[in-house]
């Protein structure tokens, strides 16, 4: 089965690093791109940026270039989005997905969210 | 950037009746669209791709049609379980912007 498995959700305060995962299986992880969309509590999706595995080739929405950065874990087929330093603005539930198959695709293939909160 | 523009932001209907939501896009994208519905407290789920093909699994009630800049999706009969919001996308460019979303709920 093809599944992505984030991390558990998180506390942090502002100015703080913050790193998440989403681990893939049952596909050739370099194969494919993963992608991240933000969700703000009770507001739509944010498509973020998106990495090919294979090359970390890296895309960033102008919203979220500077403010994140993805990388890849190739051995363990795991995908990251990290913050250097946290703001309250950052609140929001994190998806990681894998499009259908380039990297305009839309994503068919989600993980089941990592909500990070920043707080003081 | 390409912008996307939904419409309705929300709507109530009765269960059985036909349900059409809108999405227009700020430049033409041939048929560069994609519907996903998320349920209160779910991971959002792709319907349609293409403007109009349903991706597998996906009850036929659900029917996507549209090229160009104006784009519609259909629920041909409500039903309890469709209460959602519903996104577009456009997938022909980087970043692929979504829709406001539209919340669909049971009269």
């Amino acid at each position: 089965e093809v599944q992505l498995v984030q991390s558990g959700a998180e506390v942090k305060k502002p100015g703080e690093s913050l790193k998440i995962s989403c681990q893939a299986s049952g596909y050739s992880f370099t194969a494919y791109w993963i992608g991240w969309v933000r969700q703000l509590p009770g507001k739509g999706l944010e498509w973020m940026g998106i990495i090919y595995p294979d090359d970390s080739d890296s895309r960033y929405s102008p919203s979220f270039q500077g403010q994140v950065t993805m990388s890849v874990d190739k051995s363990i087929s795991t995908a990251y989005l990290m913050w250097s330093s946290l703001k309250a603005s950052d609140t929001a539930m994190y998806y990681c997905a894998r499009p259908r198959w380039n990297r305009y695709d839309p994503f068919d293939i989600w993980g089941q969210g990592t909500m990070v909160t920043v707080s003081s | 950037d390409i912008q996307m523009t939904q419409s309705p932001s929300s709507l109530s209907a009765s269960v059985g009746d036909r349900v059409t939501i809108t999405c227009r896009a700020s430049q033409g994208i041939s048929n560069f669209v994609a519907w996903y519905q998320q349920k209160p407290g779910k991971v959002p789920k792709l319907l349609i791709y293409g403007a109009s093909t349903l991706q597998s699994g996906v009850p036929s009630r659900f029917s996507g049609s549209g090229s160009g800049t104006d784009f519609t999706l259909t629920i041909s009969s409500l039903q309890p379980e469709d209460v959602s919001t519903y996104y577009c996308q456009a997938h022909n460019s980087i970043p692929p912007p979504f829709g406001e979303g539209t919340k669909v709920e049971i009269k």
